[in-house]
């Protein structure tokens, strides 16, 4: 696609619910994160994709948190047993390459989840 | 563990000033430094990226320097307009670790 898409882009939850978030990186994309912003907060690394490698998982919060990328593609994060803290914006971002300096990274819109 | 400090954390201007916003950072090993806006409730939308090879990169009235070897990025606006307030915010990548700095509030009044 022509960019990063996110959904939904909102989510209303009660609290301990499983939710999950999508994320559809640019097409040929090799790099995807996950990251996290509470109210007024910055943004907070969660976990990221690089390839078939495999992830750095060492943002994610607890073991209620995980993720997964099937076909090197589509990026789904899952929250288990959601509680309010977990309300935050969750931003996906994607990128040609790893390493090297020629490329940035182009975020998602985020989805806005909100524990009831 | 690379750290990103942005400072001011919340800047306010009368339209049509020039202002300046500091990026610093830790290690100055990095792959690129980027500038983002974000606008309240929004995403994030990419504004200049500096390679590490670069010194500056320029796009309209904004303008992206990096000294990698003081761990410095200034992020210059000419000529602020009403339109330009929102949430400034640099990222620095070295190896597959992008952080951010908490960000700069600007609001610029008409």
């Amino acid at each position: 696609g022509a960019g990063v898409s996110q959904s939904p882009s909102n989510k209303v939850t009660e609290k301990g619910k499983d939710v999950e978030l999508r994320c559809d990186p640019i097409s040929g994309h090799t790099a995807l994160y996950w990251y996290r912003q509470s109210l007024g907060q910055g943004l907070e690394f969660l976990i990221y994709f690089q390839g078939n490698s495999a992830p750095d998982k060492s943002g994610l919060p607890s073991d209620r948190f995980s993720a997964e990328r099937t076909g090197g593609s589509v990026s789904t994060l899952t929250i288990q047993r959601t509680q309010q803290e977990d309300s935050a914006v969750y931003l996906c971002a994607s990128s040609p390459r790893r390493d090297t300096s020629n490329y940035g990274y182009t975020f998602g819109s985020g989805t806005r989840l909100t524990v009831v | 563990k690379q750290e990103v400090t942005q400072i001011p954390a919340a800047l306010s201007v009368p339209e049509g000033e020039n202002l300046v916003l500091n990026c610093s950072f830790t290690d100055s090993a990095i792959y690129n430094l980027q500038w983002f806006r974000q606008d309240p409730g929004k995403g994030l939308t990419s504004l200049l990226l500096i390679q590490s090879s670069q010194r500056e990169q320029t796009s309209g009235r904004l303008n992206a320097s990096l000294d990698k070897s003081s761990g410095r990025s200034t992020l210059y606006i000419a000529a602020s307009q009403p339109g330009d307030s929102a949430t400034y915010l640099c990222a620095v990548t070295n190896n597959n670790d992008m952080r951010f700095g908490a960000g700069t509030r600007l609001t610029v009044k008409p």
